[in-house]
């Protein structure tokens, strides 16, 4: 079936230091989304990509989108505390219900 | 404007117990979904709903099921726990269903344990 692999598992930075998750499909995407999640708390959206080669920014948050759209990342430039929490990528392949695939998420921390 | 309501936030069930994780949402939204997360796992679907009285599985429905008689409720009903069922359960709601479409709005969670 369709799968979403996200890499790192974990990782482990020091204040200031910059931070990259990245996400892989065997299959072309319509579109990805990325999440983040605070540790005991609930997924909450950053930001959908749509378009081949699509790069969109927020402040420290740069989100790529591939050219074949099989692939995207996150970086966040400078981390810092606030940043803590688990990143997902979630992708939607299509078809009339736009259900999204989710990878199995990064977890960050960051050390003051 | 409450968002999207999950209860309880919180329940310990012994093997064999049933329960309704409940959710609502006041967004009006058509589309709405229930996940189960596992630790260092991502979000998996169970089941999901584009509107009043339709539903349909998702990737790991078994020993679930699910109702939507309202645009506003959807609940998830466990019948027969199993300790395989311990898990964070989350419901979400998106305005529409197409590729097209934007965000999941999640709930806060439902954090089960079946002993």
């Amino acid at each position: 079936g369709q799968q979403v692999m996200q890499i790192p598992q974990y990782q482990h930075v020091q204040e200031g230091e910059d931070f990259t998750t990245y996400c892989n499909s065997s299959t072309t995407l319509s579109n990805i989304q990325w999440y983040k999640q605070r540790p005991g708390g609930h997924p909450v959206f950053l930001i959908q990509l749509v378009k081949s080669g699509e790069v969109k920014k927020q402040k420290r948050l740069t989100f790529q989108f591939g050219e074949a759209k099989k692939n995207s990342s996150l970086h966040i430039t400078a981390t810092q505390t606030t940043d803590v929490g688990t990143y997902f990528c979630a992708g939607n392949y299509g078809g009339s219900q736009g259900n999204l695939i989710f990878g199995k998420g990064t977890k960050l921390s960051v050390k003051p | 404007n409450a968002g999207v309501t999950q209860t309880p936030k919180f329940r310990i069930l012994k093997i064999g117990q049933s329960m309704t994780l409940q959710c609502t949402q006041d967004m009006n939204h058509n589309y709405m979904y229930w996940y189960r997360q596992d630790p260092g796992m991502g979000l998996k679907l169970i089941y999901y709903s584009v509107g009043a009285g339709i539903t349909d599985k998702g990737e790991v429905p078994n020993g679930y099921n699910v109702s939507r008689s309202t645009t506003e409720d959807f609940p998830l009903r466990l019948e027969l726990a199993a300790p395989s069922q311990t898990s964070v359960y989350f419901c979400a709601t998106k305005e529409t269903g197409d590729f097209r479409s934007g965000e999941l709005f999640f709930g806060e969670g439902s954090r089960l344990t079946v002993l």
